[in-house]
């Protein structure tokens, strides 16, 4: 199994500012995911992020937005750019340590923007 | 585009009985299918894994149903407890990520 460290665990920030979400895993892990979830709304899939090289981002989404890193394989970051309220939400960073097996999370990040 | 429904309405149940979640999907045929535990302020918790050519899996007091002709998974949870109140997703496979419906909401009372 991985445990998912994720911080911060909540922030409120100003309307146009930029916030940065990290993601440690305690182990190597195949691929990582960040996902968004909105009160009473599913898990939405923001993009994959890609070890070394560019996220792949699912469609509503762009890398102006929500630029992301991933330098090794335990690491990754999510930016929330320029926001706004509407970017109020949960962020879920997610992890997998091999294909079709379980999904691991982190404990969310809480952003509000006002 | 894949859609995944569950019951909408939260689920009140009585402890000792067997809560029945439904997951119903369209538009698609997933390899695999999830189950998810969520509680308020936490990431989601993997709870079971079933694969399309699996009717049925257990473990513990859990149990997951995959029929891919009705595309519907069913998961049980027999002889609840008050611990078992959280909320549960069902998540299809969509490539190496997931697809997850919204969720059901079980509260399980004494």
């Amino acid at each position: 199994s991985a445990v998912i460290s994720q911080k911060p665990s909540r922030d409120i920030c100003q309307r146009g500012t930029s916030l940065t979400i990290q993601c440690q895993v305690d182990s190597q892990v195949t691929m990582m995911f960040w996902y968004r979830q909105q009160p009473g709304q599913s898990l939405t899939l923001i993009a994959t992020a890609n070890q070394g090289s560019e996220a792949t981002y699912e469609s509503g989404f762009v890398i102006d937005k929500f630029p992301i890193s991933r330098p090794n394989l335990t690491f990754s970051t999510l930016t929330v750019s320029n926001m706004s309220p509407e970017d109020s939400s949960i962020y879920l960073c997610s992890a997998l340590q091999g294909v079709d097996t379980e999904a691991f999370f982190g404990q969310g990040t809480r952003l509000t923007v006002v | 585009s894949q859609k995944i429904e569950q019951n909408s309405e939260a689920l009140n149940i009585q402890e000792g009985k067997t809560a029945t979640l439904t997951c119903n999907y369209t538009n698609y045929s997933p390899a695999y299918l999830q189950w998810y535990r969520q509680d308020p302020g936490r990431g989601p918790v993997f709870l079971l894994l079933i694969r399309e050519n699996e009717k049925e899996k257990r473990k513990e007091r859990l149990k997951v149903t995959f029929d891919t002709t009705l595309k519907q998974s069913l998961f049980h949870i027999t002889a609840s407890q008050p611990a078992d109140s959280a909320t549960y997703l069902c998540a299809l496979e969509a490539g190496y990520a997931l697809n997850f419906g919204k969720g059901t909401s079980l509260l399980v009372t004494p």
